[in-house]
């Protein structure tokens, strides 16, 4: 099984300042399997990225996700006060599902 | 537009069943998979299985195979997920999500059913 490590656990940063979220693999994935999610407090996660570099639909193009093989990186370029929540990738494997990392809190500093 | 509304919220004790549903509109129905993953209270997010609604096949995650049942019906636009056996550790946050043809990612989420497990 695929495990995916978020780090770190919780980030802490102004508005304003960027964001750099990671997310690593146990093993080499497709890039075209992972994804990332923004979830709030009581609300659903929202897809963010896909594809691990494509913006969904309707994502500010301060969003942007790269990486390949076994590193992934969500990076929000300026932090707007909306974007401080819990970030998770999301990946999938043909033997294990679909499986997510544990998450990165974004705070306020 | 896309919307996933989920059934309210249950209190179960240990050993029952759970159904809960999920009510899909604004798009052909049975284009789309249907997944459900849940989050227990503080939890990071889990995969549960999922359906094709086409032809109503399914594909649980291994962790929950012999107690996951994935049901759907066409003529309503509802899939159904059936939990039996509950545990204190299925208390969760569950949610029913779509996912795009031929691609691996969750593009719409239910608003999430609250299911407490408790003697």
């Amino acid at each position: 099984e695929i495990v995916l490590t978020q780090s770190p656990g919780t980030l802490s940063l102004s508005p304003g300042e960027r964001a750099l979220l990671s997310c690593r693999a146990s093993q080499s994935i497709s890039s075209r399997y992972l994804a990332w999610y923004q979830q709030k407090p009581g609300r659903a996660p929202r897809l963010l990225i896909y594809g691990a570099s494509n913006r969904a639909t309707g994502i500010p193009d301060r969003f942007s996700g790269s990486g390949s093989g076994t590193d992934f990186t969500l990076t929000i370029s300026r932090l707007e006060p909306e974007d401080f929540a819990v970030y998770y990738c999301q990946q999938y494997g043909s033997s294990s599902g679909y499986t997510f990392g544990q998450g990165t809190k974004l705070e306020i500093k | 537009q896309v919307q996933l509304v989920q059934s309210g919220a249950e209190v179960k004790k240990p050993g029952a069943s759970v159904t809960l549903s999920c009510k899909t509109s604004g798009y052909t129905f049975t284009t789309y998979y249907l997944h459900w993953l849940r989050q227990a209270p503080g939890q990071g997010l889990e995969w549960l299985g999922m359906i094709d609604p086409n032809g109503g096949g399914t594909n649980p995650a291994q962790k929950f195979q012999g107690r996951v049942s994935v049901t759907r019906d066409t003529s309503t636009s509802t899939v159904y997920l059936k939990l039996s056996s509950l545990r204190s550790e299925d208390t969760a946050v569950y949610y029913c999500a779509r996912e795009p043809p031929l691609m691996v990612y969750f593009d719409f989420w239910g608003q999430g059913t609250m299911v407490t497990v408790s003697s």
